[in-house]
């Protein structure tokens, strides 16, 4: 079955960088896209951006850009979320996410059906 | 990017209720649009996608409505684990985006 298991917690000082990772397992891993969501405390959902995991393409939200890298690793089933230039706001659980799409007979759909079990991570002087 | 509300922010409701929670996005994104169920300190769990579509293994007192701009998600006899926070997406963008939530909690 599909899994992603991340990299445990981490606390980090304002102004550091993070990098988290994300190991998929029980699919083709180059064959889906790979998500990053985060969830501050008390708060909803917020998407930082994805990666192909087959051509290494991006796509980053703007609020996230020049912040945030993915990348990946396909020897090591393994997708990687790096954040620079740490605030107290970045403190929050980050989920990765596999991608999955859909075909009818109109059109072409995309979910998140796959989560990792998230990582806390923790901005604190 | 494709700005989601989400409407009410929460609502109380007892066992056996019927709730209708609603997600509107800022464009027209056709049926683009998924709902997740949140309990507190898991991930985010699929329920619906493609506006409509309810994800195999979910039970069918869950069902989902819309296109264009205006979504609905329905939970037409609520069970003591549906009490949680349910979030709408977007993938019309090739930049997802949440709504902010509705929390659907005990009366």
């Amino acid at each position: 079955q599909v899994q992603l298991v991340q990299s445990g917690a981490e606390v980090k000082k304002p102004g550091a960088s993070v990098k988290v990772s994300c190991k998929a397992s029980g699919y083709t891993f180059i064959t889906y896209a790979v998500h990053w969501v985060r969830q501050a405390p008390g708060q909803s959902l917020e998407w930082l951006g994805w990666i192909n995991a087959g051509n290494g393409n991006t796509k980053y939200s703007q609020i996230f850009q020049g912040r945030v890298t993915i990348t990946r690793d396909t020897a090591a089933s393994t997708v990687y979320m790096e954040l620079s230039s740490l605030r107290s706001e970045d403190t929050a659980v980050y989920y990765c996410a596999r991608l999955t799409g859909y075909s009818d007979s109109s059109d072409y759909y995309e979910y998140l059906q796959h989560w990792g079990q998230g990582t806390l991570v923790t901005v604190s002087s | 990017d494709v700005q989601m509300t989400q409407s009410p922010s929460s609502l109380s409701a007892s066992v056996g209720d019927s709730v209708t929670l609603t997600c509107r996005a800022g464009q027209n994104i056709n049926t683009d649009l998924n709902w997740y169920q949140q309990k507190s300190g898991k991930a985010p769990k699929l329920l619906i996608f493609a506006a409509s579509s309810l994800l195999s293994g979910v039970p069918s007192r869950f069902s989902g409505s819309g296109s264009g701009t205006d979504f609905t998600l329905t939970i037409s006899s609520l069970q003591p684990e549906d009490f949680a926070t349910y979030y709408c997406q977007q993938s019309y963008s090739t930049v997802f985006t949440f709504g902010p939530g509705t929390k659907v909690d005990l009366k």
